[in-house]
């Protein structure tokens, strides 16, 4: 099955403790990338990857890194996390499309709620 | 700078019922157009996108969207809703920048209540 999968799930940690959450898919996708949802913010992309080794900014990318090693997988890894990066995480993943474009048929994970007490 | 409403934050339906949710954006030519929708407890999936053409596009699960350039606007519609469509709906953009990148904005979203 066709699928971007998360992990963990749900995590609760405190702060300073670095944490990786790691985003993997199965469609030989070029394109991967990472947002954040936050109650009336919508989502709010943090990093994206043109392909392996290939990574660049959003727009809140501060406190967050991320790698593109392989293909499939493009980890989330916050160095030093704080309560203001509690949130809902999505990590999503496009081939590139008809028209050349990024973002014409995103496919979503399931989704990351952390807790950063 | 780019933007993306929905000026709606909530709406609430009866079953059966029309409905229509508000898009608007804020650009100086015509950018890609999307509707998301996010089940309670799930990932985003997509219903329709805009990027040429027919200003009436179709989209999965009975939804459509009509694009008007003149009011710079994508608003979504169905002609009677189903209880399982209760969910939170996205608006998205893209545009080519200054940089040759592109730049993916998302609405902050309204949430559909359906009522019996």
């Amino acid at each position: 099955e066709a699928q971007v999968t998360q992990n963990p799930r749900y995590l609760i940690t405190v702060t300073g403790k670095k944490l990786t959450v790691t985003c993997s898919q199965n469609m030989n996708h070029e394109y991967m990338s990472w947002y954040r949802q936050d109650p009336g913010l919508g989502l709010r992309q943090i990093y994206y990857s043109m392909n392996v080794e290939v990574t660049d900014k959003g727009d809140v990318p501060e406190g967050y890194k991320v790698s593109r090693k392989e293909k499939r997988n493009f980890p989330l890894i916050l160095e030093s996390p704080s309560p203001n990066q509690t949130s809902l995480y999505f990590c999503a993943s496009s081939p590139q499309g008809e028209r050349g474009g990024l973002w014409e048929t995103q496919y979503f994970g399931p989704g990351t709620r952390l807790l950063v007490l | 700078a780019q933007s993306v409403t929905q000026p709606d934050i909530h709406i609430t339906v009866s079953e059966g019922a029309s409905l229509e949710l508000r898009c608007n954006y804020s650009y100086g030519a015509t950018p890609y157009l999307f509707w998301y929708v996010q089940s309670p407890g799930q990932g985003l999936q997509l219903l329709l996108k805009y990027f040429s053409g027919d200003t009436l596009v179709q989209g999965i699960k009975g939804f459509e969207a009509e694009f008007k350039r003149s009011q710079s606007s994508f608003n979504l519609r169905k002609p009677s809703v189903h209880w399982s469509d209760a969910a939170e709906y996205f608006c998205a953009v893209a545009l080519i920048s200054n940089f040759g990148n592109e730049k993916l904005t998302f609405g902050t979203g309204t949430r559909l209540t359906i009522i019996p």
